[in-house]
């Protein structure tokens, strides 16, 4: 089944103590991207990648780090969680549409984190 | 400003009825457009692309305005089913970078 797949799908933890969430896809997708949702603010957009090796900032990059190694992974590491860093991700792919390269995406299921 | 903007809602109507959303967006850079639905809970899932000229899949037709930098997404014969947040979605694209923005969502509620 083609999909993005994301874990933990929760987690508690401490501040400073550094986590990782993984993303992989199996639809050998070129581009991947990750997003923090919260209450009244929508998704918005921490960091992305166009393709393997290539990674650029979001909007919100600030206290995350990415890495993109191989095509079908994307982790998304918090170096010194903050309790700021509490909320809803949700990692995405898309395939890169040659026409119009407009990115539809599929997003994993999300993972849930609390930052005490 | 938010560079995409919606009414957050939640638009509450009868099943069967006909409602619309629209949303507007900043950057006239803007190429690509997008309605997506999200339940509780749960991700995001595209519902349809928008072209220039207006498309339509069943019950839904989504619309482009170009000039005044809005898009728009009717849903007629409204089901329960179709409750949830609907979020707009707007893609920048360059050679090198492709900046997709988010609205923050209307949520839609249908009662029996």
């Amino acid at each position: 089944e083609a999909q993005v797949t994301q874990n933990p799908r929760y987690l508690i933890t401490v501040t400073g103590k550094k986590l990782t969430v993984t993303c992989s896809q199996n639809m050998n997708h070129e581009y991947m991207s990750w997003y923090r949702q919260d209450p009244g603010l929508g998704l918005r957009q921490i960091y992305y990648s166009m393709n393997v090796e290539v990674t650029d900032k979001g909007d919100v990059p600030e206290g995350y780090k990415v890495s993109r190694k191989e095509k079908r992974n994307f982790p998304l590491i918090l170096e010194s969680p903050s309790p700021n860093q509490t909320s809803l991700y949700f990692c995405a792919s898309s395939p890169r549409d040659r026409v119009s390269g407009a990115n539809v995406l599929t997003f994993g299921a999300g993972s849930r984190l609390t930052v005490l | 400003r938010k560079e995409v903007e919606q009414d957050p809602g939640p638009f509450n109507v009868p099943e069967g009825a006909t409602v619309a959303f629209n949303c507007t967006y900043s950057n006239s850079a803007s190429q690509s457009f997008f309605w997506y639905r999200q339940d509780c809970r749960k991700e995001p899932k595209l519902l349809m692309s928008v072209y220039s000229s207006g498309n339509e899949d069943g019950r839904f037709t989504a619309q482009l305005n170009r000039a005044s930098q809005y898009i728009s997404l009717l849903i007629r014969d409204s089901k329960l089913s179709d409750s949830a947040t609907y979020l707009c979605v707007v893609n920048m694209l360059s050679s090198s970078a492709s900046k997709i923005i988010f609205g923050s969502g209307t949520r839609l509620s249908i009662r029996p």
